[in-house]
């Protein structure tokens, strides 16, 4: 079936160090994948969505590519802020009752330390 | 101006007792989504809606009645609330290109 994987569930940075949260997944469809970023306290929103094969996609300093060979859409950041502090979520987009529906994967917290 | 709102924003219900969340959108979308929340298993589909006065199940159902009375209202329904209920509740609604755009949530207790 169609699933989402992020294997880390809590990653802990010091500012200015690079990031990169993992995110596989498995689907039979030709579909998006999505990031979404949701801080303390907030609603979760959209960072980044994919586009074609092996081409990167930028927001906000992050960006990700999706590798349809690796069925990976990792999400990178050259430069860790404080302020990125924050559960993510990858998602996928599958067919539901002839539209589309996410598929989330647990989230991974990320905690950048000073 | 939040496109989408939610109320309230927390509730403490008791067990046994009914619950209702609201959901209220101004983007003129058509889908509209509730989840739960919880730590470690992210965000899981209860029920959705694609047109008023029709809902679906989602991944989650048990437990949960949805009513969707008009395009821009969306409630999930707890007719008989238990302790594994306790989450945070998102509402969202679903653009044509599959972004959804969230509600602030709704965090829940039930005791």
């Amino acid at each position: 079936g169609d699933s989402v994987t992020q294997t880390e569930g809590l990653v802990t940075l010091t500012e200015g160090l690079p990031v990169m949260l993992n995110c596989t997944y498995q689907t039979a469809y030709s579909t998006f994948l999505f990031w979404y970023v949701q801080h303390l306290n907030e609603a979760p929103k959209l960072l980044l969505k994919s586009s074609t094969d092996n081409k990167r996609t930028e927001h906000q300093g992050f960006h990700a590519t999706l590798h349809k060979s690796s069925s990976s859409f990792h999400l990178q950041k050259s430069s860790a802020q404080l302020s990125d502090s924050a559960l993510y979520y990858c998602a996928l987009s599958v067919p539901l009752s002839g539209s589309w529906q996410l598929i989330f994967g647990s989230g991974t917290q990320l905690t950048v330390m000073p | 101006e939040a496109a989408v709102t939610q109320s309230p924003r927390s509730k403490v219900a008791v067990t046994g007792g009914k619950v209702t969340l609201s959901c209220h959108q101004t983007n003129n979308h058509d889908y509209m989504y509730w989840y739960r929340q919880d730590t470690g298993h992210g965000l899981r589909l209860i029920h959705y809606s694609y047109v008023a006065d029709s809902t679906e199940k989602g991944d989650i159902p048990d437990g949960y009645k949805a009513s969707r009375p008009s395009q821009e209202n969306f409630s999930l329904i707890l007719e008989l609330a238990s302790l594994s209920q306790t989450a945070v509740y998102f509402c969202a609604s679903r653009d044509s290109y599959a972004e959804q755009f969230f509600g602030p949530g709704t965090r829940l207790t039930v005791l």
